[in-house]
């Protein structure tokens, strides 16, 4: 069974901090995507991350995959109130489309 | 991406009756959807696996008698949870993929059942 480890699992900080989210597998992922999930809706893709070692950006947001495609991070740099939410990585297995979801980081940024 | 949409939003039912959960891909032809399921505080867990004009492919555990879908056209998909009970509340949420980029998943906004 392929499983997706976060850390942490929740994360509460202040307007202005930087923060790093990481997604750990024992597993080899053929890509790896984040989404961010508010309460009541589903999750919004944020990002997919294909090959080793690559980065994205997406404004303050930066994403590494791993070099060996099993872990993944997600950092924020100063962290905003609307950052707030749940950050989720999900690893595609064997090609096959289907994601397999890591269990989760839950941000409350404070203003 | 692509633009999803669940009906209903929100649903109340009895324990034993059955409800139907409809899953539709508004601006593109989706040959595979996914249902999931996501519990209070917990991430989302894969039910199914749904393919247009075929059965559909359940995750161990899951109970193709009781999770019923259906995925009768490029557009639509459809979850029935039959002979519902209390512990089948759940947050029930559908995706689809899209065109070459189909590891990228598109998530409906959820149905909350709630069955008392």
């Amino acid at each position: 069974t392929q499983l997706l480890e976060q850390s942490p699992q929740f994360l509460s900080i202040q307007e202005g901090e930087n923060l790093t989210v990481y997604c750990n597998s024992s597993s080899v992922f053929s890509s790896l995507q984040w989404y961010r999930q508010e309460p009541g809706e589903g999750p919004v893709l944020l990002v997919t991350v294909v090959t080793g070692g690559e980065v994205k950006k997406l404004k303050r947001l930066t994403f590494q995959f791993g070099d060996a495609r099993k872990d993944s991070s997600l950092h924020i740099t100063a962290a905003q109130p609307g950052d707030t939410g749940l950050y989720l990585c999900a690893g595609e297995v064997d090609s096959s489309y289907k994601l397999i979801f890591g269990s989760g980081t839950r941000l409350l940024v404070r203003p | 991406g692509a633009v999803v949409s669940q009906h209903p939003s929100r649903v109340i039912c009895k324990s034993g009756t059955s409800v139907k959960i409809e899953c539709r891909s508004l601006d593109f032809q989706a040959t595979t959807m996914f249902w999931y399921r996501q519990f209070p505080k917990q991430s989302l867990m894969l039910m199914a696996t749904s393919n247009e004009g075929s059965k559909a492919t359940y995750e161990q555990g899951v109970e193709k008698d009781k999770f019923l879908i259906n995925h009768a056209s490029l557009t639509l998909s459809t979850l029935t949870v039959t002979s519902a009970h209390p512990e089948d509340s759940s947050f029930y949420i559908c995706s689809v993929t899209q065109g070459a980029t189909r590891y990228e998943q598109y998530f409906g906004p959820g149905t909350r059942l709630t069955v008392t």
